[in-house]
């Protein structure tokens, strides 16, 4: 299996202007979270699906952040207008409906820098 | 509600020296237990995990951890650090009735020549 693919790897923008991560979660698997890393705040989680619906995204720091999945093996992150303090590390994780264990699979990650 | 805790943000071992890492949970369900690492720029990877089976686990690299229920506890051990181990180490407990993993802050490994 591929692993959870994450693009682009790197993105580099002005701010103000329209950012969009992607994801493909691995196969199979029916949960899908999106992540935020950054040195001041850590691992922060914004939003998860369940079967491509969102469960829960109180974590979205503000209107500027959306997300999509509109189907079972791709998934948006968008942010719009785009602000320096975005800048961060981006993972998105997929897991199985196997209760008995909810592992999460993590990308490898965006690097987002908001200029 | 699910929480974990992980004491000491930094430590710093020589190599050949032993690895703990402590990590220490609160939850309100049977517990499921992961140690996650983080290497320089790369997403998290399982380390190894705690599903309600043997109290010991082992897990990758030659890292265990122990599940200490009267000690809420799941600390992580080495028995001899490589230089190779030095990453940030998180450690996470289910979110209870959904896929949702709670994490700790996380503790950079650093190893010493």
């Amino acid at each position: 299996d591929a692993g959870v693919i994450q693009s682009p790897r790197h993105e580099v923008t002005e701010m103000g202007q329209e950012v969009t991560l992607r994801c493909k979660p691995i196969s199979g698997h029916d949960y899908l979270f999106w992540y935020r890393q950054t040195m001041m705040r850590g691992l922060e989680l914004l939003i998860y699906f369940n079967n491509n619906v969102p469960i829960d995204d109180s974590g979205m720091p503000e209107d500027r952040f959306s997300a999509k999945m509109p189907n079972a093996s791709f998934s948006t992150l968008k942010i719009q207008p785009s602000e320096p303090r975005d800048s961060a590390v981006y993972f998105c994780a997929s897991s199985s409906r196997d209760r008995s264990s909810y592992e999460q699979y993590f990308g490898p990650g965006t690097r987002l820098t908001v200029t | 509600a699910q929480s974990v805790t992980q004491l000491g943000s930094h430590v710093s071992v020589s190599e050949g020296a032993l690895v703990l890492l402590r990590c220490n949970y609160s939850s309100s369900v049977p517990p499921y237990l992961f140690w996650y690492v983080q290497y320089p720029n790369q997403g998290l990877q399982l380390l190894l995990k705690y599903t309600s089976a043997a109290t010991l686990v082992k897990g990758i690299n030659g890292f265990e951890a122990e599940f200490k229920k009267s000690e809420t506890s799941f600390h992580l051990t080495k028995p001899s650090a490589h230089m190779s181990d030095a990453a940030e180490y998180f450690c996470a407990v289910n979110g209870g009735a959904t896929n949702k993993l709670i994490f700790g802050t996380g503790t950079l490994l650093a190893v010493q020549p």
